[in-house]
């Protein structure tokens, strides 16, 4: 168990809905990620957050937002679902993201999105 | 632009047998981070290495040993003495920078390991 939480396990909806993931980082980390896992992409890096700031942007698409609250935890926004979206979404952890000291990154169980 | 490359998709062994998975990657930053996760049928990712460009001293730890060359820009990963709880998806992963959290995974070798 990596301390990392993530709700719900499973989401099933429709195209053109929008749905809700929320994650819960480790207590004391500050930085929240957010990843998408899919056949056709792999693994790719969506955005990143760290004390409630915006920090980095992957591959995340404009129907996809994200913010982090004052309490740390993160919730990622998928709007207008496309079946293509349907996927495994991680979220992961870290302590800080300071200069040198490439903090590791710590997964949650995912979020299984099916659009169906 | 960041790169990593497993070129195995899948591995097949049999229990006990030593097997290295293989991670080559690309980056032009001089400081950057090496990562191996492993991702069971149950879905997680569970976190396994960490290596920083700086440091090429391989690591063993139990039956997982890492062998960082970066002449070569690689970061291979082997199991000694293989079991079946060791069955899963291996990601290879890189982050280059000073400060950049940005994380880019291989597309990863599936290993089977067969009684």
């Amino acid at each position: 168990d990596s301390g990392v939480t993530q709700t719900p396990k499973h989401l099933i909806t429709a195209t053109g809905q929008r749905v809700t993931l929320r994650c819960s980082p480790r207590s004391g980390d500050l930085s929240v990620y957010w990843y998408q896992q899919s056949l056709d992409q792999g693994l790719q890096f969506l955005i990143h957050y760290y004390n409630g700031e915006e920090r980095a942007k992957g591959n995340i698409l404009e129907r996809f937002s994200a913010q982090q609250f004052p309490d740390l935890h993160s919730e990622l926004n998928l709007s207008s679902l496309e079946l293509g979206d349907s996927a495994l979404y991680f979220c992961a952890s870290s302590r800080t993201p300071s200069g040198f000291r490439q903090e590791t990154q710590y997964f949650g169980p995912g979020t299984r999105l099916l659009v169906l | 632009a960041q790169k990593v490359t497993q070129a195995q998709t899948e591995i097949s062994v049999v229990e006990k047998e030593d097997v290295t998975l293989d991670c080559v990657y690309e980056t032009r930053d001089t400081t950057y981070y090496l990562f191996w996760y492993k991702q069971p049928p149950s879905g997680e990712l569970v976190f396994l290495i960490r290596r920083n460009s700086f440091d090429e001293q391989n690591e063993i730890s139990g039956r997982y040993s890492w062998n960082f060359q970066k002449s070569t820009s690689s970061f291979n990963f082997t199991i000694t003495a293989s079991q079946v709880v060791d069955s899963a998806v291996y990601f290879c992963a890189l982050s280059g920078g000073a400060g950049y959290q940005k994380v880019t995974f291989g597309t990863g070798t599936k290993l089977q390991v067969i009684p």
